[in-house]
């Protein structure tokens, strides 16, 4: 168990709907990662925020957005949903924002079918 | 941006055997290599890193080399177990100098036994 947390564990909806996925990072880390991955794709970096604020941006589409919160957990909003969002979704933390010691800890995943 | 790839896509190997998985990454200046360990069901766990003052680093029958002139990096597997069944993925920093991470596409290890 990495101690990071995510909801739901899965989630089925049908294209052109909209969903949150929500991360709780480990006790005492700042930074929060999302990834997707599919099968074609592999794991794709998607966003990171440390401490609230947005540090980096990846391949995460317009459509796409997320937050962190004062409480450091963290949200990931897809909206008008696509067959092709259909993936795995991961949240992952670390405890500090950038440099090359920020070891990252992966959450059990979101599993998202778009219908 | 970085780019990482890593061979084979699959490897099936018997008990006790050893495993190599190996990677290659194309930014010079990436200085952080992470290996996962995913099984079905479950996000990758880091099992292993190295960073780019060491050429070897060893945690008990795992091990990960690396060459920062040819650019490429390697996890050893010694004495495999059923148990180390699971996709593998690679990783490499990106140049954003916020240690986001770039992976590879990872290969599935199969150990009979």
């Amino acid at each position: 168990d990495s101690g990071v947390t995510q909801t739901p564990k899965h989630l089925i909806t049908a294209t052109g709907q909209r969903v949150t996925l929500r991360c709780s990072p480990r006790s005492g880390d700042l930074s929060v990662y999302w990834y997707q991955q599919s099968l074609d794709q592999g794991l794709q970096f998607l966003i990171q925020y440390y401490n609230g604020e947005e540090r980096a941006k990846g391949n995460i589409l317009e459509r796409f957005s997320a937050q962190q919160f004062p409480d450091l957990h963290s949200e990931l909003n897809l909206s008008s949903l696509e067959l092709g969002d259909s993936a795995l979704y991961f949240c992952a933390s670390s405890v500090v924002g950038g440099g090359p010691t920020s070891e990252q800890f992966f959450g059990p995943g979101t599993r998202l079918t778009v219908l | 941006g970085e780019n990482v790839e890593q061979h084979p896509s699959t490897l099936s190997v018997q008990e006790g055997d050893s495993a190599v998985i190996k990677c290659t990454y194309s930014d010079s200046a990436s200085n952080y290599f992470p290996w996962y360990k995913q099984e079905l069901g479950k996000g990758p766990q880091l099992i292993i890193d190295i960073r780019s003052n060491v050429g070897e680093k060893k945690d008990q029958r795992i091990a990960v080399t690396l060459n920062k002139t040819a650019k490429h990096f390697s996890l050893h597997i010694t004495e495999t177990q059923p148990e180390d069944s699971a996709v593998y993925f690679c990783a490499a920093t990106s140049n954003s100098g916020y240690s986001t991470l770039t992976f590879g596409k990872g290969t599935m290890l199969l150990v009979s036994p």
